[in-house]
């Protein structure tokens, strides 16, 4: 069973902190990863996505990935208020075009 | 950017009845699109992928005959609750993927809730 797990939190932080998203997978031939933001009621947006190992930067996020460890994380700087959401962590197994999605984190930026 | 719509974004039904949702991708040609549902607090539950000209292939645990799925065009892809029951209340979301980049596009989603 390929899965994918994230810590529900919620997590909160203060406003202009540092929020950090951890996320574990399980199929060791996983090759895109890649982060969603999703307000309730509402459907996922992409924030980004990452294929190789190391960090990538867009802005005030970064995304890391470990994929000997099986994971992958993502860093929001300077959090805001309106980061507060519900952050998916999704998975593509190799081969294959299909998204295994974690339960996702609560994010709270505390005002 | 690429701009999946989906339609109705809320629909109310009996008990019994059919409800079809549809989804459309309409910056580019969707050869392969995914529906998901979605349960208050829960994470999407891949329910099946949607290929155009062909079945769809479903999820494990999924009926397909309750769930009927069909891509009749590269833009287009539609689900059709059948007999809804109370239990088929969700939040229903589809995807379209766009194989020139390999992003996934979302639809705005459906609730649906069955009385």
């Amino acid at each position: 069973q390929k899965e994918v797990e994230q810590n529900s939190g919620p997590l909160s932080v203060p406003e202009g902190a540092i929020a950090s998203l951890n996320c574990t997978y399980s199929d060791r031939g996983s090759q895109s990863f890649f982060w969603y933001r999703q307000y309730s009621g509402k459907s996922p947006e992409l924030i980004m996505f990452i294929y190789s190992n190391g960090d990538k930067e867009d802005g005030r996020f970064t995304a890391q990935l470990n994929k000997a460890s099986q994971y992958v994380s993502l860093l929001i700087r300077d959090s805001q208020p309106s980061d507060s959401a519900t952050y998916l962590c999704a998975v593509s197994p190799s081969g294959t075009y299909k998204y295994i999605f974690g339960t996702g984190t609560r994010l709270k930026v505390l005002a | 950017g690429a701009v999946v719509s989906q339609h109705p974004s809320r629909v109310i039904c009996k008990s019994g009845t059919s409800v079809k949702i549809e989804c459309r991708s309409l910056d580019f040609q969707a050869t392969t699109m995914f529906w998901y549902r979605q349960f208050p607090k829960k994470s999407l539950m891949l329910m099946a992928t949607s290929n155009e000209g062909s079945k769809a292939t479903y999820e494990q645990g999924v009926e397909k005959d309750k769930f009927l799925i069909n891509h009749a065009s590269l833009t287009l892809s539609t689900l059709t609750v059948t007999s809804a029951h109370p239990e088929d209340s969700s939040f229903y979301i589809c995807s379209a993927l766009d194989r020139g980049t390999g992003e996934l596009f979302f639809g705005e989603g459906s609730r649906l809730t069955v009385l």
